[in-house]
């Protein structure tokens, strides 16, 4: 079956514009999770979704960074008047709700803030 | 707060041989150690779990052993190949917290 998809693949913005980031998961993968990667860092938490409720908003960085997920699938992670120390990998991975452990990422989407 | 520490040097190893990366954690012990592997432009992608009751695991070519008393990991591949190239993660999971924290990984380079 298919994994998680991400869009778009690369994305190079302006500093003080806002973005969207999208991610599909695997189908009947109810837990969603967003993760951002800057370079020569690992992976640092953002958010988790169960369903389309967050308990977990507190790797966000800043009110800056907000996501949403809608019919328990796709989610949206936007970041308003992006900075350049926003430029980073963002990665989206997905779950089992009963292996929340076992984590399927997609390939992720490159920012890149001038 | 959690730390992970991994080799941040790339280990350079020759094909055939057997590769063995470190993952050390700092604080409380996880339910779940978990190995990823990272090709550059990619996504990690999943490849071994261990539970904390567990001493070792294997699939294929793989080993992890987890030891909770040294608060270490050892990730082993046997008769390395050059496809095997690539960066590995370790991750920890605690339950109740729902989230993996990773460490920054160890760039692997098996040459032919």
């Amino acid at each position: 079956g298919a994994g998680v998809s991400q869009s778009p693949s690369n994305k190079v913005t302006e500093k003080g514009k806002d973005v969207e980031l999208r991610c599909d998961p695997i189908s009947g993968h109810t837990a969603l999770y967003w993760y951002r990667q800057s370079l020569g860092q690992g992976l640092e938490f953002l958010i988790y979704f169960q369903g389309n409720s967050a308990p977990d908003k507190s790797g966000l960085p800043s009110d800056r960074f907000s996501a949403e997920r809608t019919g328990g699938s796709v989610s949206t992670l936007t970041i308003q008047r992006t900075q350049q120390e926003d430029s980073a990998v963002y990665l989206c991975a997905s779950s089992l709700w009963d292996r929340l452990y076992e984590q399927y990422f997609g390939p992720g989407t490159r920012l890149t803030v001038t | 707060s959690q730390k992970i520490e991994q080799n941040s040097e790339a280990l350079n190893i020759q094909e055939g041989k057997t590769a063995t990366l470190t993952c050390n954690y700092t604080n409380y012990s996880p339910a779940y150690l978990q190995w990823y592997r990272q090709d550059p432009g990619r996504g990690p992608v999943f490849l071994l779990l261990i539970r904390e009751n567990e001493k070792e695991k294997r699939k294929e070519r793989l080993k992890v052993t987890f030891d909770t008393t040294l608060k270490q990991s050892l990730f082993h591949i046997t008769a390395s190949q050059p496809a095997d190239s690539a960066t590995y993660l370790c991750a920890l999971f605690r339950g109740g917290f729902q989230k993996l924290v990773f460490g920054t990984g160890t760039r692997l380079l098996v040459s032919p």
